[in-house]
C-alpha cells in the first residue's frame, strides 16, 4: 500500500517546453486533487476530479490541464512551461473515513523549475 | 478576504511545553471542515487532525487537539508536550464541498531544547 505516488520527483525545463506530472493513489478513493505550493505560501488548488471522469478547475487553473485516465491515476500537464510556473507540486486524494472524519493524503510532491 | 488566516509569523517553545497555533477561517457555507497539516523540511503534506463544522466536540489526535470555537470562527491547534520533531511549517486549512482545500499561510514552529 503505497498510498500516493508521484513522478518525477524533480523537473527542470525550460520555457515553452511541455510535460505530464503523474499521480496514482492505491486506497479507491474517488476524488483527486492537484495543487501548487510557492515559496512562503499555503497550497492552492489548480484542479480537481470529483469522481473517475470528470475534472474541475479550482483557484490557479490557466496553464495547465489534467485527465482522470481511471479510478487510480489523475494527471497534470503543462503544455507550455512558463518561469511562473516553477513550483512544488502536490497531488492529493480524499478519504472519508469512519465516522465523520475525512482528510486529504498527499504525495510526496514534484519540485518544478522553469529556465 | 482571506478564507484561512493565519498570522502568527513564527513560534518558539520549550520542549515538552504544550503551544497553541491560531487559525482563523471564513465562511458562509454551514457544512465545512477544518484541517491541520505539518510540513516538515523534507517537504511532505502529513495529516495531523479534522474537525467537521457539525462535530459537537473538539478533536483530539494523540498530542493534538483542535480548539474548535465556531462563533469566532477559530480552529486553534494545540501541541501537548512539543517534542523535537515538532519543529516544522503547520497548515491550517478549509474544505467547502469539493472545491479540494484552502490553505493558510502557515505559521513555523521551532521546538527548543
Amino acid at each position: 500500500n503505497a498510498g500516493v505516488t508521484q513522478t518525477p520527483k524533480f523537473q527542470v525545463l525550460k520555457t515553452g517546453q511541455s510535460m505530464t506530472l503523474q499521480c496514482a493513489q492505491d486506497m479507491n478513493h474517488n476524488s483527486m486533487y492537484w495543487y501548487r505550493q510557492d515559496p512562503g505560501m499555503g497550497l492552492r488548488l489548480i484542479y480537481y476530479s470529483a469522481s473517475e471522469g470528470t475534472t474541475d478547475k479550482g483557484e490557479v487553473p490557466n496553464g495547465y490541464n489534467v485527465s482522470r485516465l481511471n479510478k487510480r491515476e489523475f494527471s497534470l500537464r503543462l503544455e507550455s512551461a512558463a518561469p511562473s510556473q516553477t513550483s512544488v507540486y502536490f497531488c492529493a486524494s480524499r478519504a472519508k473515513l469512519a465516522g465523520s472524519t475525512d482528510t486529504q493524503y498527499f504525495g510526496p510532491g514534484t519540485r518544478l523549475t522553469v529556465l | 478576504a482571506q478564507k484561512i488566516t493565519q498570522t502568527q509569523p513564527g513560534m518558539f517553545v520549550q520542549e515538552k511545553e504544550a503551544v497553541t497555533l491560531d487559525c482563523t477561517y471564513d465562511t458562509s457555507d454551514p457544512s465545512y471542515g477544518l484541517f491541520w497539516y505539518k510540513q516538515p523540511s523534507s517537504g511532505e503534506m502529513i495529516f495531523l487532525i479534522y474537525q467537521g463544522s457539525y462535530d459537537q466536540q473538539n478533536a483530539t489526535e494523540g498530542r493534538y487537539s483542535l480548539n474548535f470555537q465556531k462563533a469566532r470562527k477559530s480552529a486553534n491547534l494545540v501541541i501537548s508536550a512539543s517534542q523535537l520533531g515538532d519543529s516544522a511549517m503547520y497548515f491550517c486549512a478549509m474544505r467547502e464541498t469539493f472545491l479540494g482545500l484552502t490553505f493558510g499561510k502557515g505559521i513555523t514552529l521551532s521546538v527548543r531544547p
